[in-house]
């Protein structure tokens, strides 16, 4: 039973231009989220995070959106750059639980 | 500073072998993870501890598999006997429990088994 879905396993976009990836999640009782990279041969990394009683937070190029409603969140970056290629995961917990729960990674590609 | 250390990075092994994998959580964490990677799952949470006690094992597929966590600095996750399926990337990570909505987990960088 997949809580976190990453429905999109690959992204293709152009040096420059917005990176959108998505996230559903169907635990209501999720309240923070937070999206992963991870590049080949490494761990993935912290990228950044949203509790539930926001609905944007914006880190530089990094913003993440959450739609509480929809029980769905996304990430975009702008502009795209060659070192943001990573495979991208999304991940979720809820309060008092310290496991985060991940999505199956987008594989996200940036062409020069 | 020295983040989550993972040994071995790579193993290669012959079906039915013990493998042990070990990991060197950071420094005051008081939360470790085992996640599993595969390709058709993601990320998957196979065990995890807090203060050395394991909380959810839920994950682990099954009793060919067992984690230890003796100390706050040092967790083993042991598979006796390997299969082939078990072939994956396993995943380290701590954290430090401070309570509080939120929790970020560190990553080790794996280590990748494959079982012929």
């Amino acid at each position: 039973d997949q809580q976190v879905k990453q429905n999109s396993p690959s992204l293709s976009v152009q040096e420059g231009r917005i990176s959108i990836l998505n996230c559903d999640y169907t635990n209501s009782m999720f309240d923070y989220f937070l999206w992963y990279k991870k590049y080949p041969a490494e761990g993935p990394t912290f990228l950044i995070s949203i509790s539930s009683i926001k609905d944007k937070n914006e880190d530089g190029r990094f913003t993440v959106f959450l739609n509480k409603s929809a029980k769905h969140l996304s990430l975009h970056i702008v502009p795209s750059q060659p070192g943001d290629s990573a495979v991208y995961f999304c991940a979720a917990s809820f309060q008092g639980a310290q496991k985060l729960v991940f999505g199956q990674g987008t594989r996200l590609t940036i062409n020069p | 500073d020295a983040g989550v250390i993972q040994s071995p990075r790579h193993e290669v092994t012959e079906m039915g072998q013990e493998v042990t994998l070990r990991c060197k959580p950071i420094s005051g964490h008081n939360s470790l993870f085992w996640y599993r990677q595969t390709m058709m799952r993601g990320l998957e949470l196979l065990i995890y501890f807090n203060n050395n006690v394991p909380i959810d094992d839920s994950g682990m597929p099954e009793d060919r598999f067992s984690a230890k966590m003796p100390n706050a600095s040092f967790s083993t996750l042991k598979i006796q006997p390997s299969e082939p399926r078990d072939s994956a990337v396993y995943f380290c990570a701590s954290s430090l429990r401070a309570g509080g909505i939120g929790n970020t987990i560190y990553f080790g960088e794996g280590s990748w088994l494959t079982v012929v």
